[in-house]
């Protein structure tokens, strides 16, 4: 089974400023990983996504994540980041369900952007 | 514009008393999934389905149950043998059914049940 840990509840940062997301997971077999974004009292919208190819995936919003073998990590980062990025944070990991495969999520990051 | 509708929005509810919540796609998405969320507890899948009349048990099923009729409906009935049924729900779909699953899904706004 798979399973992702965010390492950070929160995370404040003011405006302009870059930011990482920490996020690692752990899985037998090769895994998709993805970073969904949730607003304030809505859905989960998808972010990014690594399936395979280039470690560095960009993403929507200037986001950007890498994916780390070795340290089993996919972190996201963005360089300056504004005010409309508050919001929480998902990575989630793809792996073998019956019949398929499971999106698992981590517990979360919110990043709240201050001026 | 395509996407997931989920209502109501808001819901209060006596203990002991079932609820359902809508969940309605017009993705034409063979796949459908029910999230709950918790704070601090990321999202927990409750029930999947991957084709009309057939669903499957997710990681939280008890207290919990389904119907997949239609292509495009797949609500949820939160029972009264669910014990902590506050929470936030949440409804998904995906294109792909899970054998080949690359895990890109489609969530709607949510559902808040609050149960008095």
């Amino acid at each position: 089974a798979q399973s992702v840990t965010q390492l950070d509840s929160q995370v404040p940062v003011f405006e302009e400023a870059p930011v990482e997301l920490r996020c690692n997971y752990s899985s037998s077999v090769s895994v998709y990983l993805f970073w969904y974004v949730q607003y304030p009292n809505q859905g989960l919208q998808l972010l990014l996504k690594y399936l395979s190819g280039s470690t560095l995936v960009k993403g929507i919003n200037g986001f950007e994540a890498e994916f780390n073998k070795s340290q089993t990590s996919f972190h996201l980062r963005k360089p300056s980041v504004h005010i409309s990025d508050t919001a929480e944070y998902f990575c989630a990991v793809s792996g073998p369900l019956r019949g398929g495969n499971k999106l698992t999520f981590g517990t979360g990051t919110q990043l709240k952007v201050e001026l | 514009d395509g996407g997931i509708t989920q209502s109501p929005k808001y819901l209060f509810r006596k203990e002991g008393q079932n609820v359902t919540l809508s969940c309605e796609q017009n993705l034409n998405h063979d796949a459908m999934y029910w999230y709950r969320q918790d704070p601090g507890q990321g999202l927990r899948l409750i029930y999947y389905s991957q084709i009309v009349n057939d669903f499957q048990k997710g990681d939280i099923a008890e207290g919990y149950s389904v119907s997949r009729e239609k292509k495009e409906s797949f609500p949820l009935t939160v029972t009264s043998a669910q014990k902590n049924p506050t929470a936030f729900y949440l409804c998904a779909s995906s294109i792909e059914r899970l054998a080949g699953h690359t895990g890109e899904l489609f969530f709607g706004e949510g559902s808040r049940l609050t149960v008095l």
